[in-house]
């Protein structure tokens, strides 16, 4: 299957909020609750901050939050904060056994 | 505390084999599924293997079917990776990480070892 589709940068200065879509199919976003997202600071482990579309893993920061309408998810970041600078990722189930992952979003804090 | 440590990487000519290990503390390592990721040079992750908490069940990507064997040794807390017949389009970081399979996510991961397909 094909890697789902993201913005490859956003950006936003400190405070405001910030939005990444992840575009999928009726075989993947579509049709299934399971979409994650990954934060990645380069050189570093990715980090899980979404999943199940909505949920927040204990100690995630509220600031961070998830949505899905169809067949695209959505990551919002509110209160941009300089340490939100990283790399993006959503992930979606996309069949039996198998995940996506989108190709990732590169935000900047200006 | 969680910690998932990747070593093996290396460069390696097309063709040749390479054996990534992964070496898991912090956690009851028999009780979880475990996966394989990677990241190429300028590119988005991808999914690699999955394999089920005892090792019974294991299942690849079909970018590597055949080439990779993911495997586990859970009296080591060792997750592995044989890759062989390797090519420059596996050049990547590879990462292990921890899965919810009836959930799709991978909650750890670890920091990643670099391989290198060049001649």
């Amino acid at each position: 299957q094909s890697a789902l589709t993201q913005p490859a940068s956003v950006s936003g200065s400190p405070g405001q909020s910030i939005s990444i879509s992840c575009t999928g199919t009726s075989s993947d976003v579509g049709s299934y609750n399971f979409v994650s997202w990954y934060q990645h600071h380069p050189g570093k482990a990715p980090k899980l901050i979404i999943y199940e579309v909505t949920e927040r893993p204990s100690g995630v920061s509220i600031r961070f939050s998830g949505s899905k309408s169809g067949n695209t998810a959505s990551l919002t970041i509110s209160g941009l904060q300089a340490e939100d600078e990283a790399d993006y990722y959503c992930c979606s189930r996309a069949g039996t056994r198998d995940v996506v992952f989108g190709g990732g979003t590169k935000l900047t804090v200006l | 505390e969680v910690q998932l440590v990747e070593s093996g990487g290396a460069l390696v000519q097309p063709g040749g084999s390479l054996r990534l290990s992964c070496a898991i503390s912090g956690f009851t390592f028999s009780s979880y599924e475990m996966s394989w990721v990677r990241q190429a040079p300028g590119k988005g992750l991808e999914w690699v293997s999955y394999i089920s908490n005892t090792g019974s069940i294991i299942f690849y990507a079909d970018s590597v079917k055949g080439r990779f064997t993911s495997s586990r040794d859970n009296a080591k807390n060792s997750l592995y990776l044989q890759m062989n017949s390797l090519r420059a389009e596996d050049t990547a970081v590879y990462y292990c990480a921890r899965y919810y399979g009836g959930w799709y996510y991978f909650d750890y991961w670890g920091q990643g070892t670099l391989v290198t397909v060049s001649s």
